[in-house]
């Protein structure tokens, strides 16, 4: 089992369809992430929680809603989605300590998910 | 506009041989760099990070820090086909909780037997 487990694994949707992708780790880490990784273009960070609290929005649509019920798991809502949102979507999480230089992020499996 | 740069390959080595990745960044104040490997269909995994200027070495593979020059490498020595992966360079974001990480695009690297 890995420290950082994400579902579903794989996930097709209709642009008009209503769906959520769920973190959960088990490393004892207070800060989780949202990544999506796209053919041809690098990691692309869309939200940070520290301690629950969301920190960091990087001009996501908002058709991507984040939630953070406590510092184990986190949720991606998803809704109306576009084609081009189609991408492998990675949660991480790591220990927030600010200064720290060697927290290090781990990775989830990921979520691919098509958009059709 | 932080940015990290990669050269996105393929690099090919013959097995045995001495893989270089390198990575530039644009955030003179980054602190702290990271490599990972990335296996195709698959999540990143850490390598190893390096804060330091100089080089830090563990196993096979050794990583190179040059702030002044805003530089950073992974060096794969006696480099084996299961290397055969993207490595992704890494530079720690200083956002509000100084956590996430930026990411290049990644290097390609194939090595062949």
């Amino acid at each position: 089992e890995t420290g950082v487990t994400q579902t579903p694994r794989h996930l097709v949707m209709g642009m008009t369809n209503k769906k959520s992708l769920k973190c959960e780790q088990h490393l004892g880490h207070n800060a989780m992430y949202w990544y999506k990784q796209s053919a041809k273009k690098p990691l692309e960070l869309m939200f940070v929680y520290s301690l629950e609290e969301r920190v960091e929005n990087n001009s996501v649509p908002s058709r991507f809603s984040p939630e953070c019920p406590n510092s184990s798991h986190l949720f991606l809502h998803l809704h109306t989605l576009q084609p081009e949102d189609s991408a492998l979507y990675l949660c991480a999480s790591s220990q927030s300590r600010a200064g720290s230089s060697g927290n290090t992020i781990y990775f989830g499996e990921g979520s691919w998910l098509t958009v059709v | 506009q932080k940015e990290v740069e990669q050269n996105s390959g393929p690099l090919s080595v013959p097995e045995g041989a001495i893989a270089s990745l390198n990575c530039t960044y644009s955030d003179r104040g980054s602190q702290s760099f990271f490599w990972y490997r990335q296996y195709s269909g698959k999540s990143p995994e850490l390598i190893m990070f390096i804060y330091s200027n100089g080089d830090k070495e563990d196993g096979r593979f050794t990583a190179q820090l040059n702030k002044a020059s805003q530089y950073v490498s992974l060096l794969i020595r006696d480099s084996q086909p299961s290397d055969s992966a993207t490595y992704l360079c890494a530079v720690r974001h200083r956002n509000q909780a100084g956590t996430a990480l930026i990411f290049g695009k990644g290097t390609t690297l194939s090595v062949s037997s």
